[in-house]
């Protein structure tokens, strides 16, 4: 079953923050995330596994809420290189497939 | 090692043709998946392998889609009698340790 994820696009000015959550209504082993720039393929950001610490390089990191099967991607002190669609993947088990979200939008404006 | 590599990059049919794209991943990735995505839609799960075992196909994924991975390495996936739906990104991915590495994709447009 497809994660859902909130909000579908954010327009932030550079220096601003921004937060995207990505939400399963099944138990999760792991949620990725992942950018994709127009024309391009997605790239990948961060793994979080279950029973797993927050993670982060730079100024994005994320959080996994596996109680509430929740996860949230924190950009901070954005910059024009972060626009890109944003989507979650997730895993019900290890070695299972990856379903993605649907993607947020994120444009960075001078 | 330079990454996931498909082929081809375009593809132009007619409705009604047969397709075939190809996917070399990582070397010694164990794990390969495809994916198709539309403008303005996440990646969408087709199918995918563990060395050459196909692991699991989508249920929305009709029987004129199949894939091998014969020995492992690398990857096929065919799509007989198109229609105009197919048309779409169809996307590779690779990955021995969890994180998917994704090659440029094949575009196929269905006339």
């Amino acid at each position: 079953q497809q994660p859902v994820q909130s909000p579908q696009a954010v327009i932030l000015r550079e220096g601003e923050d921004a937060v995207i959550n990505c939400s399963s209504s099944k138990a999760l082993y792991s949620v990725h995330w992942y950018r994709q720039k127009h024309g391009e393929a997605p790239v990948f950001l961060m793994i979080l596994l279950k029973g797993g610490e927050q993670k982060g390089h730079d100024k994005i990191s994320a959080s996994f809420n596996e109680k509430k099967q929740q996860s949230s991607l924190y950009l901070t002190a954005s910059q024009l290189s972060y626009s890109g669609t944003y989507f979650c993947g997730t895993e019900r088990a290890s070695y299972d497939k990856v379903i993605f979200g649907p993607g947020t939008s994120l444009s960075v404006i001078p | 090692d330079t990454g996931v590599s498909q082929d081809p990059r375009h593809k132009i049919t007619k409705r009604g043709q047969n397709v075939t794209f190809r996917c070399d991943p990582i070397s010694e990735h164990n794990r390969l998946y495809w994916y198709r995505q539309t403008l303005g839609q996440g990646p969408e799960f087709l199918t995918y392998f563990q060395n050459e075992a196909q692991l699991e196909k989508s249920r929305l994924l009709s029987d004129r889609f199949s894939a091998e991975r014969p020995k492992g390495s690398f990857s096929t996936l065919e799509i007989q009698r198109t229609e105009q739906g197919d048309s779409a990104m169809y996307l590779c991915a690779s990955t021995d340790t969890g994180e998917l590495f994704f090659g440029e994709g094949s575009r196929l447009t269905v006339l």
